[in-house]
């Protein structure tokens, strides 16, 4: 079965750069997550897309931003990278069912990023 | 949101029976409970759901009690490869809502 799909899966960048992640989703899935796990930490929310409209943000910082585009696969952009956004960033998607069906989100295989 | 407590770690020998418990003594009437397993460097992976009584399915058992406080993950006949963190979370289902992630149980097994 298809899964969320990353990338890149690895990127080193250096302070005050820039860097954009990309997350497809599982097809027909019309919601996308954003989550950040940094070393030894538990994973944190960041922004969630729902139908290309943004539905929810979390401790985003201000230096990020996100959108979901028309084939429904989104992108997180990251500028004035700092040390402390080195991390492990996942892409999440799910499909919103009615109430009391089995609700999951599908976790892709997540980007490293490192900055230096 | 209900906030979730569950112990920092555990450890099993491969073969036994694991029961993960979980208190949310704030879960509100629409919450269900939701457990997730993450392997190191890997996304989080759902395992099982359940809004009250006893949930099974091919890889774990949700037993919840009446006044839903709390609620016992239990991994029969665990295996080497069952190490990993676990993380019981607790939210409204059915909607485009974010997962909050507490402090999960790192699970040791070894043999």
């Amino acid at each position: 079965a298809a899964g969320v799909i990353q990338s890149p899966r690895h990127l080193i960048k250096e302070k005050r750069e820039t860097a954009t992640l990309k997350c497809y989703p599982i097809p027909r899935h019309d919601t996308v997550y954003w989550y950040q796990q940094g070393p030894g930490q538990d994973p944190q929310f960041l922004i969630s897309f729902y139908e290309k409209m943004q539905s929810d943000k979390g401790s985003i910082p201000d230096r990020f931003s996100a959108q979901q585009f028309s084939d429904y696969h989104s992108e997180l952009n990251m500028s004035s990278l700092e040390l402390g956004d080195s991390a492990l960033y996942f892409c999440a998607s799910s499909l919103t069912d009615g109430a009391g069906e089995i609700y999951e989100q599908f976790f892709g295989p997540g980007t490293r990023l490192t900055v230096l | 949101l209900a906030k979730t407590t569950q112990p920092i770690s555990m450890d099993s020998y491969e073969g036994q029976e694991v029961n993960i418990t979980c208190s949310h003594n704030n879960i509100a009437t629409n919450d269900y409970i939701t457990w997730y397993q993450q392997f190191p460097s890997q996304g989080p992976r759902f395992i099982i759901q359940g809004y009250k009584t006893k949930v099974t399915n091919e890889v774990a058992s949700l037993f919840i009690p009446a006044d839903r406080k709390s609620s016992t993950l239990s991994l029969p006949r665990v295996s080497l490869s069952d190490t990993a963190v676990y993380y019981c979370l607790v939210g409204e289902a059915g909607t485009a809502s974010k997962l909050t992630f507490g402090t999960g149980t790192r699970l040791q097994v070894t043999l």
